[in-house]
């Protein structure tokens, strides 16, 4: 059973500010690092998969970073707008895919 | 949406009840899961189906009975539950490394 810690927990932010977030992993048994963000009453949102360490992906304001020799990943969403509040979610997977996840960062942006 | 559907969306059931939980997808996936999230816990993996064959039980009590009739539907079955069972239960599959989850079913045991 992995541990997997994010930090923080929750997180106000005010519209247009830039915002990171950790989480933090064993690095045994470690295949690919997932993030996903969850809007209430809504299905998780795959946002990343990453495997290489080093590895750094985009995909618009998002971004998210892997160190895998250390065990832990980094988003950050630059100039934050209300409608990124949601639930950043990430899970460690192994090589059958087993994803443990952690408690989740809570995002609310203020307009 | 991510082409994965789960009805009923909401479900209250007292503890003798027997009630089943559906899931679907037609986005080709081979693998399936059952994933559960409790109150102020982490998303917690239940069940895996690969090819309609069960590869993983995580220590799930029998209560919870899966049932897999083929590669697009995946359902849960209750039987007897509990107050404490009552959570968040998400459905999800995937053909590489990236899962597609349901939007849940949010049950309450009484």
């Amino acid at each position: 059973i992995l541990n997997v810690e994010q930090s923080p927990q929750s997180l106000h932010v005010q519209e247009g500010d830039s915002t990171n977030f950790t989480c933090s992993f064993p690095s045994s048994n470690f295949y690919a690092l997932h993030w996903y963000r969850w809007e209430t009453a809504k299905s998780p949102e795959a946002l990343f998969v990453m495997t290489l360490n080093g590895d750094e992906k985009k995909k618009g304001r998002i971004s998210a970073t892997l160190n895998t020799k250390e065990g832990y990943s980094y988003l950050y969403i630059k100039g934050s707008q209300p409608e990124d509040s949601a639930t950043y979610l990430c899970a460690p997977g192994d090589a059958g895919n087993m994803l443990t996840f952690g408690g989740g960062t809570r995002l609310m942006v203020k307009p | 949406e991510t082409g994965v559907t789960q009805t009923p969306r909401h479900l209250v059931m007292g503890m003798t009840n027997k009630k089943s939980l559906k899931c679907e997808q037609h986005l080709g996936h081979n693998a399936m899961y059952w994933y559960k999230q409790s109150a102020k816990k982490p998303l917690e993996l239940m069940f895996v189906y690969n090819f309609k064959e069960q590869t993983e039980n995580n220590s799930v009590p029998s209560r919870f009975s899966p049932e897999c009739p083929n590669s697009s539907h995946l359902f849960l079955h209750l039987h007897t539950l509990q107050p404490e069972d009552s959570a968040l239960y998400l459905c999800a599959s995937t053909e590489g490394l990236e899962q597609f989850f349901g939007p849940g079913t949010r049950l309450t045991v009484l």
